[in-house]
């Protein structure tokens, strides 16, 4: 079945830097991509995601970008604030099963001001 | 997105005991996802409802030990049965408003303890 691989597994920043958080997928016939952001205590929200026919999306600060090829998809986010800080999840929807989510295993992102 | 709420918020609960954990939907979704995600880990996906027919199992997770119901488009239940310490997780819904679309959201979570 599908496996998500994600790096790393902390990261720390200063505040304004960027961040870029990456993940890899098995299963080739994979084809949507959401990145989700979960501050402690709180549920998972959807920050942004791709689909496997577009290459790179934009919401104002984040960006995720995909190459099918190379099985590998990346979140990036510039301009970091403190209120960034949290465990983002990369998932991958496999070919296989519609609609469900395989989960990376989190990135814990520190905004230092 | 869908509005989604899960009662009970948390709870604390006896070895051997059952607990069910009840996942509302504002509108009327195809489906609907029941996930755990232990502490300070990523989520796994239990299973999903289907309503009108059983629910869909993952590998390592069995339907005695995690009855699921779907009654409705708005509405599902997991019972999580004769707990142990090693089910204290916590336990999110989802859904997908949309059949034709991939986004999901989730529920608030149950926070499950058990002694």
């Amino acid at each position: 079945g599908e496996n998500v691989e994600q790096h790393p597994s902390t990261l720390s920043v200063q505040e304004g830097d960027s961040a870029v958080i990456k993940c890899t997928y098995s299963d080739s016939a994979s084809n949507y991509f959401p990145w989700y952001k979960q501050e402690l205590g709180k549920r998972p929200q959807l920050i942004i995601d791709i689909r496997s026919n577009v290459g790179e999306k934009k919401d104002q600060r984040i960006a995720v970008t995909l190459n099918k090829t190379a099985k590998h998809f990346s979140l990036h986010i510039t301009e970091t604030q403190p209120e960034d800080s949290a465990v983002y999840f990369c998932a991958a929807t496999p070919g296989t099963g519609f609609q469900k989510l395989v989960f990376g295993t989190g990135t814990r992102l520190l905004v230092s001001p | 997105s869908a509005v989604i709420s899960q009662k009970p918020s948390r709870d604390i609960c006896q070895r051997g005991t059952s607990l069910t954990i009840q996942c509302q939907v504002d509108s009327q979704v195809t489906m609907m996802f029941w996930y755990r995600q232990q502490p300070g880990q990523s989520l796994t996906l239990i299973a999903t409802a289907n309503q009108g027919s059983e629910a869909t199992y993952e590998s390592g997770f069995v339907i005695d030990k995690f009855p699921i119901s779907r009654p409705n488009l708005t509405f599902s239940t997991l019972t999580v049965s004769n707990m142990s310490p090693e089910d204290s997780s916590i336990y999110l819904c989802s859904c997908c408003r949309d059949p034709t679309r991939d986004e999901q959201f989730f529920g608030p979570g149950t926070r499950l303890t058990v002694l």
